[in-house]
């Protein structure tokens, strides 16, 4: 199993520009997660999906963020304009089951977001 | 609400010395707890998990037992090693009756870091 594939590894790009980070999750897995890590504010979660369908995205900061999950095997989180403060590490995660059984998450590598 | 406290870092430490990290929880429902830990430069990594009260979680030396009377899910070791250098996560998940939840609530971090 190849984990959770996360692409970019690193990304740079200018103030206003759009920016989309991929995920693969691990096949078979049903909830799909994004993280978002600061040295200020931690781990925050962004969105996080059950079998393709958005479940909660109160942790998504502002409009310019989206996610998407077209198929269970992609998702993308959009940045649109992208601003300095948006610098982070945004990390997918990926699980099986509903918790009850304590199933935790498989993260991936992360993205490396710097905005200038 | 549902949280997560864990001890502030970073905690310093000769290698064989005995690790406590403490973590405690605030949680409605049933938590499953969890500990990750995440080496520099990469994501998290599930290190250990207890899904119900007085169930002990162990792995590469670590372990924490899960005290449902002091909420609390504290991190131990008997010997570190400058290997276990290192941000350790303490995590829990809700579940409720009859529903299924997956949300993973992260403290905010220890670092930890083992001199030789």
């Amino acid at each position: 199993d190849a984990g959770v594939i996360q692409s970019p590894r690193h990304e740079v790009t200018e103030m206003g520009q759009e920016v989309t980070l991929r995920c693969k999750p691990i096949s078979g897995h049903d909830y799909l997660f994004w993280y978002r890590q600061t040295m200020m504010r931690g781990l925050e979660l962004l969105i996080y999906f059950n079998n393709n369908v958005p479940i909660d995205d109160s942790g998504m900061p502002e409009d310019r963020f989206s996610a998407k999950m077209p198929n269970a095997s992609f998702s993308t989180l959009k940045i649109q304009p992208s601003e300095p403060r948006d610098s982070a590490v945004y990390f997918c995660a990926s699980s099986k089951g509903t918790g009850r059984k304590g199933y935790g998450y498989t993260f991936g590598s992360g993205t490396r977001l710097t905005v200038v | 609400g549902n949280s997560v406290t864990q001890m502030e870092g970073p905690v310093t430490l000769s290698e064989e010395a005995f690790l406590t990290i403490n973590c405690t929880y605030t949680a409605t429902g049933y938590p499953s707890l969890f500990w990750y830990v995440q080496y520099p430069g990469e994501g998290l990594q599930l290190l250990l998990k207890a899904t119900k009260a007085d169930d002990k979680g162990s792995n590469k030396g670590f372990e924490a037992t899960y005290r449902k009377e002091t909420t609390s899910f504290h991190l131990e070791k008997g010997s570190v090693q400058v290997s276990d250098s290192a941000v350790y996560f303490c995590a829990l998940s809700v579940r409720f009756y009859g529903g299924a939840t997956n949300k993973l609530i992260f403290g905010t971090g220890t670092l930890l870091a083992v001199q030789p």
